[in-house]
């Protein structure tokens, strides 16, 4: 079975600072993808970045890069120069690629960017 | 181009009662699935429609059903509410290609309120 675990309830971080929000997943699975999604206040799941399993180099969008350890089974999200639109909620979430639709997510990690 | 489209933005239901959520998709993509986001929690899978049917099921009882249209837009009902019902359903769109869904992007979700 699919799992995701985020340990991280809550981060303060200073504005510029950087900031990693740690993500481990379990599957048995060889190929899978990890996602990262970001929700503001609104509600809104908003898409920051995407590794596949079989990806050799750790995916980067803008400020956002996916630390991806394998072996580990983690996939941490690096965000750089952090902003204080950067406060939300981050969930981590995993699908298996092959006939499995569903993305399973963990219970989040509530940033707050201090000025 | 408009995103995913979700109505009502609020909603408050009795205990028993029925209610329908809609979902418009992205432009472009054919593929809907939803999930229920319970307070403080991540989003949970219920279920995903594609071509009008449903194509893959989270662990949800039959009390939740869908229906997707000709023009892709989709349905969700709960018949028989309870008070655990209470939350916020995501719906995301995606494009299926080679029966694999790709770029999915979520609506900012209805907040269903059962008292």
């Amino acid at each position: 079975a699919q799992k995701i675990t985020q340990t991280q309830p809550g981060m303060f971080v200073q504005e510029k600072e950087a900031v990693t929000l740690d993500c481990t997943y379990d599957t048995s699975d060889q190929s899978y993808g990890l996602f990262w999604y970001k929700q503001p206040s609104s509600g809104e799941m908003i898409f920051l970045i995407y590794q596949g399993s079989y990806d050799e180099q750790n995916a980067t969008e803008g400020r956002y890069s996916l630390n991806f350890q394998k072996a580990r089974k983690s996939a941490n999200l690096v965000i750089s120069a952090s902003q204080l639109g950067d406060s939300a909620m981050y969930f981590c979430a995993m699908r298996e690629n092959f006939g499995n639709e569903k993305l399973t997510f963990g219970t989040g990690t509530r940033l707050t960017i201090i000025p | 181009d408009a995103g995913v489209t979700q109505s009502p933005t609020h909603l408050i239901k009795t205990r028993g009662q029925q209610v329908t959520l809609r979902c418009s998709p992205k432009s472009g993509h054919d593929t809907v699935s939803w999930y229920q986001q319970a307070l403080g929690q991540g989003p949970q899978f219920i279920f995903q429609y594609y071509e009008e049917e449903e194509r893959q099921r989270g662990n949800f009882p039959d009390r939740f059903s869908g229906h997707q249209f000709p023009n892709y837009s989709s349905e969700l009902n709960v018949n028989a509410l309870l008070l655990g019902d209470s939350a916020l359903y995501l719906c995301a769109s995606s494009l299926a290609r080679q029966g694999v869904s790709y770029g999915y992007t979520f609506g900012s979700g209805t907040r269903l309120t059962v008292v």
